[in-house]
């Protein structure tokens, strides 16, 4: 199976603050990646996918770029909204697996 | 506007049986594969399986811990797709998500869409 293994698992941050979280893969899964948002009581909601591109209604603060095994998700400018925790997942081959998350608090 | 509503969850004792039900609208199902996913309490994400479409021939995928225990069944007619899960364990406690996948390049397909989720809970 291939793992991924997302850090930091929590980071305090500002509004405002420029955020990078790292997904990296135990093998390479070229650019079969996705990355959610979760916020507490709430479905998970694509942000991501194909590693780079921006899932329709995103906002454009959001950014994911890498492939192979190492890729990052980006929050150019933190809002306040966007405190949440944030998954990546491989979609490369079965069976599929998540990372372990990251939570992003207000700092 | 899709909507994927799901269905059935409770409470079931060890070695019960569930069947869950994600009805579907707004958008043509018979376009999709289907992903369940579920979330333990207080812990991450973790996929359980896929059923693909009719020109697939509705075959299915499953994670290993659920494999021979889970089967996921789709009717294009409902339109829905349903978990049945067999021989539970305590450690299946979960919400349970059912999700419908996009096609991208590649022969990719991507979560584009969630359920709010069903609670399963697998207690004496």
């Amino acid at each position: 199976d291939i793992q991924l293994t997302q850090s930091p698992s929590f980071l305090s941050a500002s509004v405002g603050d420029r955020v990078t979280i790292t997904c990296r893969a135990s093998q390479g899964i070229s650019s079969y990646l996705a990355w959610y948002q979760e916020k507490p009581g709430k479905a998970p909601k694509l942000l991501i996918y194909a590693a780079s591109t921006l899932q329709s209604g995103v906002p454009s603060r959001f950014s994911g770029s890498g492939s192979g095994t190492e890729f990052t998700l980006t929050i150019s400018s933190l809002q306040p909204e966007d405190f949440a925790t944030y998954y990546c997942q491989q979609l490369h081959s079965f069976p599929l697996t998540f990372g372990g998350g990251t939570k992003v608090e207000i700092k | 506007e899709v909507q994927l509503v799901e269905s059935g969850g409770g409470l079931v004792q060890p070695g019960g049986s569930l069947r869950l039900s994600c009805a579907a609208s707004g958008f043509t199902f018979t376009d999709h594969y289907m992903d369940w996913v579920r979330q333990a309490p207080g812990k991450g994400l973790e996929w359980v399986g896929r059923a693909r479409d009719k020109p697939n021939r509705y075959t299915t995928e499953y994670a290993a811990s659920v494999k021979g225990r889970f089967t996921i069944s789709r009717d294009d007619s409902k339109p829905s797709v349903y978990l049945q899960m067999n021989s539970l364990k305590t450690e299946d406690t979960a919400v349970y998500y059912c999700t419908r996948l996009m096609y991208h390049a590649s022969s990719s397909y991507y979560p584009d869409f969630w359920g709010q989720g069903t609670l399963v809970t697998v207690s004496s």
